[in-house]
C-alpha cells in the first residue's frame, strides 16, 4: 500500500467552482501534513501545511482528520490560474522531526473559462 | 536572498558516460534531497542527507550516488548513465527545527536525457 494516495483526477471545472481534494496516508504516526502545487514543467511549490484544526489561506482550506487518516484541500472561487497539479504531502518518521516527506502523485486540476 | 539552484538545467548524455547534477542552496538547511519525476510514478526519492556527512538511499538508489562534504552542496552522480534515468531531477531542501518539520523548498530541476 502506498503511503500517500490520490486521486490523480483530472478534474475539469469551470471558473467559479468550488473543487475539493482528497488524499488518505497509511501510517497513523505521520506527524506533518501539506499540500505542494505544481506547474506544468515546473517544480512543486508549498502551497499550505495542514493543522490538525484545519487552516483556512484566501480561497483555499486545508482539512486533517486522523482518525480516518485523510487529508483534503478545498478551492473556493477557482481561477485559470489554480490550474496545476496538487500533491498531498506526509511526513512519515514516527516521532521524528528529521525531513522525509512523501509525495502523492498529484491530483491534475484544470479550470476553465 | 537565499535560493537553491541546480545545474545544468538541461543535459544530454550518452549511455555508459558518468554524469553529475549540482545542487546549490544557500538557506542553510541541514537537509537536502533527490528525487526524480516521471509520468505515472510522481516523486521518487534517490537519496537524502540530513548533515555533512550524512548520506541515505531512497527508494531508487540504484545507479546513483551522493556525497555531502559542506552543508551548501549535494552532488548527485549517474555513475554509468542509462536511458532508463532519463528523467527530471528535483533537489529539494529542508529544515526541521523546535520539534517542528518544515516543507521542502525545490530547485528547478534539471531535464536529463540519456541516449
Amino acid at each position: 500500500r502506498k503511503e500517500v494516495e490520490q486521486d490523480p483526477g483530472p478534474f475539469n471545472v469551470p471558473e467559479g467552482a468550488t473543487v475539493a481534494f482528497n488524499c488518505t496516508y497509511s501510517n497513523s504516526a505521520s506527524q506533518s501534513f501539506f499540500w505542494y502545487r505544481q506547474d506544468c514543467r515546473k517544480e512543486p511549490k508549498l502551497l499550505m501545511s495542514v493543522y490538525s484544526s484545519g487552516n483556512e489561506d484566501g480561497r483555499f482550506t486545508a482539512q486533517l482528520n486522523r482518525a480516518s487518516q485523510y487529508i483534503s484541500l478545498l478551492i473556493r472561487d477557482s481561477k485559470l490560474s489554480d490550474s496545476a497539479t496538487y500533491l498531498c504531502v506526509v511526513n512519515h518518521d514516527r516521532g521524528s522531526t528529521l525531513g522525509r516527506l512523501y509525495f502523492g502523485r498529484g491530483t491534475q486540476l484544470t479550470v476553465w473559462p | 536572498d537565499a535560493e537553491i539552484t541546480q545545474s545544468p538545467r538541461h543535459k544530454i548524455t550518452e549511455t555508459g558516460r558518468q554524469v553529475t547534477l549540482a545542487c546549490h542552496q544557500t538557506w542553510n538547511h541541514n537537509n537536502m534531497f533527490w528525487y526524480r519525476q516521471d509520468l505515472g510514478h510522481g516523486l521518487r526519492l534517490i537519496h537524502y542527507s540530513y548533515g555533512v556527512q550524512d548520506t541515505n538511499k531512497g527508494e531508487v538508489s540504484d545507479g546513483y550516488s551522493v556525497s555531502r562534504s559542506n552543508t551548501e552542496d549535494l552532488p548527485l552522480t549517474l555513475e554509468s548513465a542509462a536511458s532508463s534515468q532519463t528523467s527530471v531531477y528535483f533537489c529539494a531542501s529542508s529544515e526541521s527545527r523546535l520539534g517542528t518539520l518544515y516543507g521542502y523548498t525545490f530547485g528547478s530541476g534539471t531535464r536529463l536525457t540519456v541516449v
